[in-house]
């Protein structure tokens, strides 16, 4: 019964490869996020997608590219890796109203090196 | 822009104590919302309890109570009766009652409980 899931949890990568991280929530929410957590523990919203729509995007490089196929799915592409972006990357959904309460998923740790 | 401040990197609390979290905010915003995660050694982030900016009273989740100041732009986070499993770090964040969503954290408190 997984609210918001991430693939693969664990991603370990040479620089300069392209690699793709995959969330998915089963909540029924119409917003989805991905957020970034760097080696401080330091997290920093990345984009957000509502309805397949892009609302938010952060001063990120545009190596990388969030895809929405759906309301259920956000992805994360990430073309020419750099030693940076070694990070956890998180996942979260949210139904928009008044609280729009964000879950988590469980992290994808991406080691580039 | 708004930003959220967590002045404490680490915090220790005896098994059963109370220990407070603190967490102040600056914002020019007169609506907006605040919450409470837990992010274990599991790395899971886990909402602990939120606030909604215009609500004078406290929120509190079972031994989870927060202090929200609106004036001091100050919401901390007391937890009774610690207990083992709520050793983890703590994130503080904002979010604007506006429709863009996005939270912006502290730098997080990493709270260890003692036997």
């Amino acid at each position: 019964d997984t609210a918001v899931s991430q693939t693969p949890k664990y991603l370990v990568t040479q620089m300069g490869n392209d690699k793709s991280i995959k969330c998915e929530q089963n909540l029924g929410h119409d917003t989805m996020y991905w957020y970034k957590q760097d080696s401080k523990k330091f997290l920093k919203i990345m984009f957000s997608y509502n309805n397949k729509e892009l609302i938010i995007n952060e001063t990120v490089p545009n190596r990388f590219s969030p895809k929405s196929p759906d309301k259920a799915h956000l992805n994360l592409h990430i073309n020419s890796l750099e030693l940076g972006d070694s990070a956890v990357y998180f996942c979260a959904s949210s139904q928009s109203g008044d609280w729009e309460t964000q879950y988590f998923g469980p992290g994808t740790r991406l080691l580039v090196l | 822009a708004q930003t959220v401040t967590q002045s404490q990197p680490e915090m220790s609390v005896q098994e059963a104590e109370t220990v407070t979290l603190s967490c102040t905010y600056d914002t020019s915003e007169s609506d907006y919302y605040l919450f409470w995660y837990k992010q274990p050694p599991s790395r899971q982030m886990i909402l602990v309890i939120r606030q909604e900016a215009y609500k004078q009273q406290n929120a509190t989740e079972n031994r989870f109570s927060v202090n929200f100041q609106k004036a001091a732009k100050s919401f901390s986070l007391k937890i009774s009766d610690s207990q083992l499993g709520d050793a983890a770090m703590y994130f503080c964040a904002y979010r604007s009652g506006s429709n863009t969503g996005k939270l912006i954290f502290g730098q997080g408190t990493t709270l260890q409980v003692k036997p």
